[in-house]
């Protein structure tokens, strides 16, 4: 199975502030990979698909890269709204597995 | 609008079944796969498995070989997950989430409101 990993598991931070969330694959996902927010009591909501793409509606504030076993999660300039848990997750192939999650919480 | 939406509420007793439905509406059901991913209190999220209305299809994650099931009915619309013999430890909101048809091809982008489910012993 491909593991996963988020770094940091919680990130303390301001209004405005420029926020990156890393997420490390034990295997080579190519570029499929998506990043999800979500907020207690909610479903996941779809930021991210393949390593970069925007979702649609999702503001320009979001950008990730990244591609093989490498990617990042970038928030430019962070918004009231933007606090919440980020998770990473690869669809290379089954199974499907989900990062630790980023908790970002007000500092 | 292109939704989701999940029975309700659930307390089972350990030993027991459940079956959550995810009724999908806005988009041809047909033309996309049904992912089931849960989530325990406080805790990440874990992929189930994978359904597709398409052709039947299914995917089950090892940690759950045996005890899941995953059906559709297109007639209806309507995804389905079944879970036996629960544990305590089966304690979690379960969703259901839009992905890919043949396979995974493409990242959840509708997801269910989720349904929690509780095991008691």
């Amino acid at each position: 199975d491909i593991q996963m990993t988020q770094s940091p598991s919680t990130l303390s931070a301001s209004v405005g502030d420029l926020v990156t969330i890393t997420c490390r694959a034990s295997q080579n996902v190519d570029n499929w990979l998506a990043w999800y927010q979500q907020k207690p009591g909610k479903a996941p909501k779809l930021l991210i698909y393949k390593a970069s793409g925007l979702q649609s509606g999702v503001p320009s504030r979001f950008s990730a890269r990244g591609s093989g076993t490498e990617f990042t999660l970038t928030i430019s300039g962070l918004q009231p709204d933007d606090f919440a848990t980020y998770y990473c997750q690869h669809y290379k192939r089954y199974p499907l597995t989900f990062g630790g999650g980023t908790k970002v919480e007000v500092k | 609008q292109v939704q989701l939406v999940q029975s309700g509420a659930e307390v089972k007793k350990a030993g027991a079944s459940v079956t959550v439905s995810c009724k999908a509406s806005g988009y041809t059901f047909s033309s996309y796969g049904i992912n089931w991913i849960r989530q325990a209190p406080g805790q990440g999220l874990e992929s189930m498995g994978w359904t597709s209305p398409y052709n039947g299809d299914t995917n089950y994650a090892e940690n759950f070989q045996g005890r899941l099931t995953l059906t559709t009915d297109t007639s209806t619309t309507t995804a389905y997950m079944e879970l036996r013999s629960l544990r305590s430890d089966d304690t979690a909101i379960y969703f259901c989430a839009r992905a890919g048809v043949v396979g995974p091809t493409r990242a959840f982008d509708i997801w269910g409101q989720g349904t929690m489910v509780t095991v008691s012993s």
